[in-house]
């Protein structure tokens, strides 16, 4: 069974930076495509961005929201998978999610961590 | 890539089925069989309850099934239940090979 484990979530000033982290177990974490996805309050889940599995490529690919500011990096010796946020702004404050992408194309879900971006 | 079409709300008795239209276009949910649903209670994850248009993960209850007529995806619950009341979201990979979700529905079960 996949688990996935979200931290680094907090409270950043308009401007600041921080990284979240996805502790990944009960995958083959070098095979596996991981993404990341938010929900703001009350708001629907948007997309923010995916690594592809080192296997094939290692790539990223980001929403047009967080292009440029927000970075996806994996370490596959620690199985984590990680979101270097900078320039953060207050519309970006949301649920973070990590997500792994099976197979059929679906997800399994870490249970988020809050970034609060407020003065 | 605009957010898939949802209804933001749908409502019915317990026992009566409903369902939840996902619209978008030939570069996502008609493109692609890679279209899921997912299941949220207030403060928790996501629960996916369909995969691949139609298919239904392992404990995922039967009254839950998905179906696909184009650029539409729908989710259908028969036999409502209270404990069904929570927000679903479908989800579609698209043609720029990044993936995009609906705004959300909120079923409630009256």
């Amino acid at each position: 069974e996949v688990q996935l484990v979200d931290s680094g979530g907090g409270l950043v000033e308009p401007g600041g930076s921080l990284r979240l982290s996805c502790a990944v177990s009960g995958v083959t974490f070098i095979n596996a495509w991981m993404n990341w996805v938010r929900q703001a309050p009350g708001k629907g889940l948007e997309w923010v961005g995916r690594i592809k599995s080192t296997t094939d490529g290692g790539t990223t690919d980001y929403a047009a929201p967080v292009k440029g500011r927000f970075t996806i990096s994996r370490d596959d010796s620690k199985n984590t998978v990680y979101l270097q946020m900078n320039s953060l702004i207050t519309e970006d404050t949301a649920v973070y999610y990590c997500a792994h992408r099976r197979s059929t194309g679906s997800f399994d879900w870490g249970q988020g961590t809050l970034v609060t971006v407020s003065s | 890539q605009s957010a898939l079409t949802q209804p933001a709300s749908v409502s019915g008795s317990p026992g009566q089925s409903i369902a939840i239209s996902c619209t978008g276009t030939s570069g996502d949910v008609g493109g692609y069989s890679y279209v899921s649903w997912y299941q949220q209670h207030p403060g928790k994850a996501p629960k996916l309850m369909i995969y691949e248009v139609s298919n239904r993960p392992s404990g995922v209850s039967d009254r839950f099934s998905g179906s696909k007529s184009g650029n539409t995806a729908s989710l259908t619950i028969s036999g409502l239940q209270a404990e069904d009341e929570a927000d679903y979201y479908c989800c579609s990979y698209t043609s720029d090979t990044t993936w995009v979700f609906g705004g959300g529905t909120k079923l409630t079960v009256l």
